[in-house]
């Protein structure tokens, strides 16, 4: 089992450019998220999704999209990317309500 | 909306001493709570978790926390600290979510150093 994987692991990206960021997982759970760590801020939900074809907003969704067109992938976008989304960004599954969430390994984005 | 609150960002501690970290939690309801540790650039890796059986809950690599709901505290401890244990820990509390699922809210984290 790989686990959570997220491609790519860093990127750089001038204001304005679009990028999508890949999460998948091989553990067949229904609840996948994704998440953005800033300094000082711990982690925070930007969208998620309770299974395949749904999404739903998180805390922090502005200027993010996401489908889950599969099961095992979960995608996040930026369609024009702002120097504000900068960040690390860790995708998780879960497979119930009760469960551990499991975390990629996260991906750095820097946007110039 | 729950909330937790890590009430140190650094804690330093010599190898084979006691670790604490603290944790208050916001809630209205019995809580499940987790702590999380994160090591240099890497991902997060699920310590140890509560919800709502025995108020002691041990985890990996020798941490336990206790949940104390007089207190609204659920501290992670580790009687002796290896230099293995320097990391970022989080305190998270998790949230049902409208339409399923749940949303863990994390703490802003404590960096733990260890020293020899």
């Amino acid at each position: 089992n790989a686990g959570v994987t997220q491609t790519p692991k860093f990127r750089v990206l001038k204001t304005g450019q679009s990028m999508t960021l890949l999460c998948a997982q091989d553990m067949n759970h229904e609840y996948m998220y994704w998440y953005r760590q800033d300094p000082g801020m711990g982690l925070r939900l930007i969208h998620y999704s309770v299974g395949e074809g749904t999404t739903a907003k998180g805390e922090v969704p502005d200027g993010y999209n996401v489908s889950r067109l599969k099961k095992q992938n979960f995608l996040l976008g930026l369609e024009s990317a702002a120097p504000s989304q900068t960040s690390v960004y860790f995708c998780a599954s879960v497979k119930d309500l009760q469960g551990e969430q499991f975390f990629g390994p996260g991906t750095r984005l820097t946007v110039l | 909306a729950q909330s937790v609150t890590q009430l140190d960002s650094h804690v330093s501690v010599s190898e084979g001493t006691p670790v604490l970290l603290r944790c208050n939690y916001s809630s209205s309801y019995s809580p499940s709570l987790f702590w999380y540790v994160q090591h240099p650039n890497k991902g997060l890796q699920l310590l140890l978790k509560y919800t709502s059986a025995a108020t002691l809950v041990k985890g990996i690599n020798g941490f336990e926390a206790e949940f104390k709901k007089s207190e609204t505290s659920f501290h992670l401890t580790k009687p002796s600290a290896h230099m293995s244990d320097a990391a970022e820990y989080f305190c998270v509390v998790s949230d049902q979510l409208t339409g399923g699922g749940n949303k863990l809210t994390f703490g802003t984290g404590t960096q733990l150093k260890v020293e020899l």
